[in-house]
Protein backbone atom coordinates (compact mmCIF):
# COMPACT_ATOMS: atom_id res chain seq x y z
CA UNK A 1 0.00 0.00 0.00
CA UNK A 2 1.22 3.20 -0.94
CA UNK A 3 1.33 5.41 1.97
CA UNK A 4 2.89 9.34 2.50
CA UNK A 5 3.08 10.99 5.99
CA UNK A 6 4.09 14.58 6.29
CA UNK A 7 5.27 15.44 10.11
CA UNK A 8 7.04 18.54 11.90
CA UNK A 9 3.49 20.98 11.30
CA UNK A 10 2.78 23.09 14.29
CA UNK A 11 2.44 26.45 15.35
CA UNK A 12 5.86 28.86 14.53
CA UNK A 13 6.13 32.92 15.07
CA UNK A 14 6.20 35.28 12.15
CA UNK A 15 9.67 35.62 10.33
CA UNK A 16 10.90 32.07 11.57
CA UNK A 17 11.85 29.01 9.82
CA UNK A 18 10.28 25.29 9.41
CA UNK A 19 10.93 21.94 8.09
CA UNK A 20 8.32 19.37 7.73
CA UNK A 21 8.96 15.83 6.14
CA UNK A 22 7.29 13.01 4.29
CA UNK A 23 8.22 9.95 4.90
CA UNK A 24 7.17 7.20 1.93
CA UNK A 25 6.37 3.96 1.86
CA UNK A 26 4.70 0.72 -0.27
CA UNK A 27 6.54 1.90 -3.37
CA UNK A 28 10.18 2.54 -5.30
CA UNK A 29 10.54 6.31 -3.84
CA UNK A 30 13.43 6.71 -6.15
CA UNK A 31 11.41 6.41 -9.11
CA UNK A 32 9.18 8.96 -8.42
CA UNK A 33 8.77 12.86 -8.91
CA UNK A 34 7.64 13.87 -5.62
CA UNK A 35 5.86 17.27 -4.66
CA UNK A 36 4.30 19.51 -2.43
CA UNK A 37 0.35 21.65 -2.07
CA UNK A 38 -0.79 23.15 0.47
CA UNK A 39 -4.21 24.45 1.13
CA UNK A 40 -4.40 27.83 3.28
CA UNK A 41 -7.89 27.74 5.42
CA UNK A 42 -10.87 28.81 3.08
CA UNK A 43 -8.84 28.79 0.17
CA UNK A 44 -8.33 26.39 -2.90
CA UNK A 45 -5.15 24.05 -3.49
CA UNK A 46 -2.05 25.54 -3.89
CA UNK A 47 0.92 24.13 -6.16
CA UNK A 48 4.18 24.63 -4.32
CA UNK A 49 6.39 22.49 -6.33
CA UNK A 50 8.40 19.39 -7.37
CA UNK A 51 11.35 17.06 -7.42
CA UNK A 52 12.96 15.33 -9.86
CA UNK A 53 14.08 11.57 -8.61
CA UNK A 54 17.66 12.23 -8.43
CA UNK A 55 17.16 16.15 -7.40
CA UNK A 56 18.65 17.39 -10.24
CA UNK A 57 15.60 19.18 -11.09
CA UNK A 58 13.16 21.52 -8.86
CA UNK A 59 10.40 23.04 -10.06
CA UNK A 60 8.52 25.60 -8.18
CA UNK A 61 5.70 28.29 -8.16
CA UNK A 62 7.14 31.82 -8.67
CA UNK A 63 5.91 33.29 -5.38
CA UNK A 64 7.28 30.57 -3.23
CA UNK A 65 10.61 29.94 -5.02
CA UNK A 66 12.45 32.42 -2.71
CA UNK A 67 11.08 31.22 0.72
CA UNK A 68 10.76 27.76 -0.01
CA UNK A 69 13.41 24.71 -0.53
CA UNK A 70 12.56 21.19 -1.60
CA UNK A 71 14.90 18.51 -0.78
CA UNK A 72 15.02 14.72 -0.52
CA UNK A 73 16.57 11.62 0.83
CA UNK A 74 15.91 9.00 -1.06
CA UNK A 75 18.15 5.99 0.87
CA UNK A 76 15.66 7.22 4.15
CA UNK A 77 12.69 7.05 1.61
CA UNK A 78 12.22 10.87 2.83
CA UNK A 79 10.90 14.23 0.91
CA UNK A 80 11.14 17.28 2.34
CA UNK A 81 10.39 21.04 2.32
CA UNK A 82 12.09 23.75 4.07
CA UNK A 83 10.10 27.16 5.09
CA UNK A 84 11.42 30.00 5.60
CA UNK A 85 10.65 33.77 6.47
CA UNK A 86 7.34 32.56 7.09
CA UNK A 87 4.44 35.23 7.39
CA UNK A 88 0.47 34.38 8.27
CA UNK A 89 -0.21 33.65 4.47
CA UNK A 90 1.55 30.29 4.98
CA UNK A 91 -0.61 29.04 7.60
CA UNK A 92 -2.24 26.24 5.83
CA UNK A 93 -2.57 22.30 5.41
CA UNK A 94 0.90 20.70 3.95
CA UNK A 95 0.18 17.69 1.58
CA UNK A 96 3.22 15.98 -0.01
CA UNK A 97 2.13 13.79 -2.97
CA UNK A 98 3.79 11.97 -5.96
CA UNK A 99 4.12 14.48 -8.39
CA UNK A 100 1.43 12.74 -10.70
CA UNK A 101 -0.68 13.59 -7.55
CA UNK A 102 -1.86 10.19 -7.89
CA UNK A 103 -0.98 9.55 -3.99
CA UNK A 104 -1.30 12.18 -1.55
CA UNK A 105 -0.55 12.40 2.30
CA UNK A 106 -3.17 13.12 5.06
CA UNK A 107 -1.52 16.43 5.20
CA UNK A 108 0.24 18.39 8.02
CA UNK A 109 -1.18 21.63 9.70
CA UNK A 110 1.28 24.66 9.82
CA UNK A 111 0.10 28.11 11.85
CA UNK A 112 2.07 30.56 11.91
CA UNK A 113 1.40 32.86 14.58
CA UNK A 114 3.03 35.24 17.16
CA UNK B 1 1.28 31.13 -15.04
CA UNK B 2 -1.81 29.32 -16.38
CA UNK B 3 -4.99 30.83 -14.97
CA UNK B 4 -7.65 28.17 -14.10
CA UNK B 5 -11.17 29.32 -13.65
CA UNK B 6 -13.65 26.71 -12.16
CA UNK B 7 -17.01 26.78 -12.19
CA UNK B 8 -19.89 26.89 -10.38
CA UNK B 9 -17.88 27.12 -7.21
CA UNK B 10 -20.72 25.54 -5.40
CA UNK B 11 -23.44 23.30 -6.64
CA UNK B 12 -26.47 21.90 -5.22
CA UNK B 13 -27.67 18.41 -6.61
CA UNK B 14 -29.63 15.64 -5.81
CA UNK B 15 -29.07 11.42 -4.92
CA UNK B 16 -28.81 10.09 -8.47
CA UNK B 17 -28.39 13.50 -10.40
CA UNK B 18 -25.85 13.98 -13.01
CA UNK B 19 -23.26 16.37 -12.43
CA UNK B 20 -21.31 19.00 -14.55
CA UNK B 21 -18.09 21.18 -13.09
CA UNK B 22 -16.21 23.15 -15.69
CA UNK B 23 -12.80 24.34 -15.87
CA UNK B 24 -11.35 26.68 -18.71
CA UNK B 25 -7.50 27.47 -18.77
CA UNK B 26 -5.92 30.60 -20.13
CA UNK B 27 -4.26 29.00 -22.56
CA UNK B 28 -4.09 25.93 -24.34
CA UNK B 29 -3.24 22.92 -21.92
CA UNK B 30 -3.37 19.77 -24.61
CA UNK B 31 -5.43 17.64 -22.28
CA UNK B 32 -3.32 17.69 -19.40
CA UNK B 33 -5.76 17.82 -16.98
CA UNK B 34 -6.64 16.32 -13.85
CA UNK B 35 -9.29 16.23 -11.41
CA UNK B 36 -9.67 15.62 -7.78
CA UNK B 37 -11.85 15.22 -5.35
CA UNK B 38 -10.84 16.72 -1.52
CA UNK B 39 -13.38 15.48 1.31
CA UNK B 40 -14.28 17.32 4.61
CA UNK B 41 -11.81 14.96 6.65
CA UNK B 42 -9.00 16.10 4.09
CA UNK B 43 -8.18 13.21 2.05
CA UNK B 44 -7.48 13.80 -1.75
CA UNK B 45 -8.34 11.90 -4.20
CA UNK B 46 -7.05 12.03 -8.05
CA UNK B 47 -10.23 10.82 -10.16
CA UNK B 48 -9.03 11.52 -13.59
CA UNK B 49 -5.92 12.39 -15.39
CA UNK B 50 -5.61 13.58 -18.79
CA UNK B 51 -8.85 14.77 -19.36
CA UNK B 52 -10.51 11.93 -19.56
CA UNK B 53 -8.40 8.82 -18.02
CA UNK B 54 -9.83 7.34 -15.07
CA UNK B 55 -7.66 6.45 -11.82
CA UNK B 56 -7.80 3.06 -11.03
CA UNK B 57 -10.04 2.19 -8.15
CA UNK B 58 -11.79 5.89 -8.87
CA UNK B 59 -15.33 4.62 -9.46
CA UNK B 60 -16.97 4.40 -12.85
CA UNK B 61 -19.34 7.36 -12.64
CA UNK B 62 -17.01 10.17 -12.74
CA UNK B 63 -15.50 10.98 -16.59
CA UNK B 64 -13.97 13.39 -18.06
CA UNK B 65 -13.98 15.30 -20.92
CA UNK B 66 -12.47 18.29 -23.39
CA UNK B 67 -9.93 19.74 -25.33
CA UNK B 68 -7.98 23.16 -25.55
CA UNK B 69 -8.74 25.36 -22.98
CA UNK B 70 -12.09 23.98 -21.93
CA UNK B 71 -12.16 21.12 -19.75
CA UNK B 72 -15.06 18.99 -17.56
CA UNK B 73 -15.92 16.16 -14.85
CA UNK B 74 -19.25 14.21 -15.23
CA UNK B 75 -21.07 12.20 -12.11
CA UNK B 76 -23.42 10.39 -13.99
CA UNK B 77 -25.29 9.59 -10.92
CA UNK B 78 -24.70 11.73 -7.88
CA UNK B 79 -24.32 9.17 -4.36
CA UNK B 80 -23.93 10.26 -1.15
CA UNK B 81 -20.09 9.42 -0.86
CA UNK B 82 -19.36 11.70 -3.98
CA UNK B 83 -19.96 15.28 -1.35
CA UNK B 84 -17.06 16.78 -1.44
CA UNK B 85 -14.82 19.98 -3.52
CA UNK B 86 -14.04 19.40 -6.78
CA UNK B 87 -10.28 20.30 -7.99
CA UNK B 88 -8.75 20.96 -12.24
CA UNK B 89 -5.22 21.01 -12.04
CA UNK B 90 -3.15 21.52 -15.29
CA UNK B 91 -0.12 19.34 -15.50
CA UNK B 92 1.11 21.08 -19.20
CA UNK B 93 3.89 23.57 -17.51
CA UNK B 94 5.25 24.47 -14.08
CA UNK B 95 3.58 25.78 -12.20
CA UNK B 96 1.25 23.38 -12.20
CA UNK B 97 -2.05 25.47 -11.19
CA UNK B 98 -5.27 24.25 -9.83
CA UNK B 99 -8.76 25.91 -9.85
CA UNK B 100 -10.09 27.32 -6.92
CA UNK B 101 -12.60 24.30 -6.52
CA UNK B 102 -16.27 23.57 -7.07
CA UNK B 103 -18.08 22.49 -3.64
CA UNK B 104 -20.48 19.68 -4.38
CA UNK B 105 -23.15 19.28 -1.68
CA UNK B 106 -26.59 17.37 -1.69
CA UNK B 107 -29.90 19.30 -2.30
Amino acid sequence: EVKLVESGGGLVQPGRSLKLSCAASGFSFNDYWMGWVRQAPGKGLEWIGEINQDSSTINYTPSLKDKFTISRDNAQNTLYLQMSKLGSEDTAIYYCARADMDAWGQGASVTVSS
Amino acid sequence: DIKMTQSPSSLSASLGERVTISCRASENINNYLSWYQKKEDGSVKLLIYHTSRLQPGAPSRFSGSGSGKDYSLTISGLESEDIATYYCQQGYTPPYTFGAGTKLELK
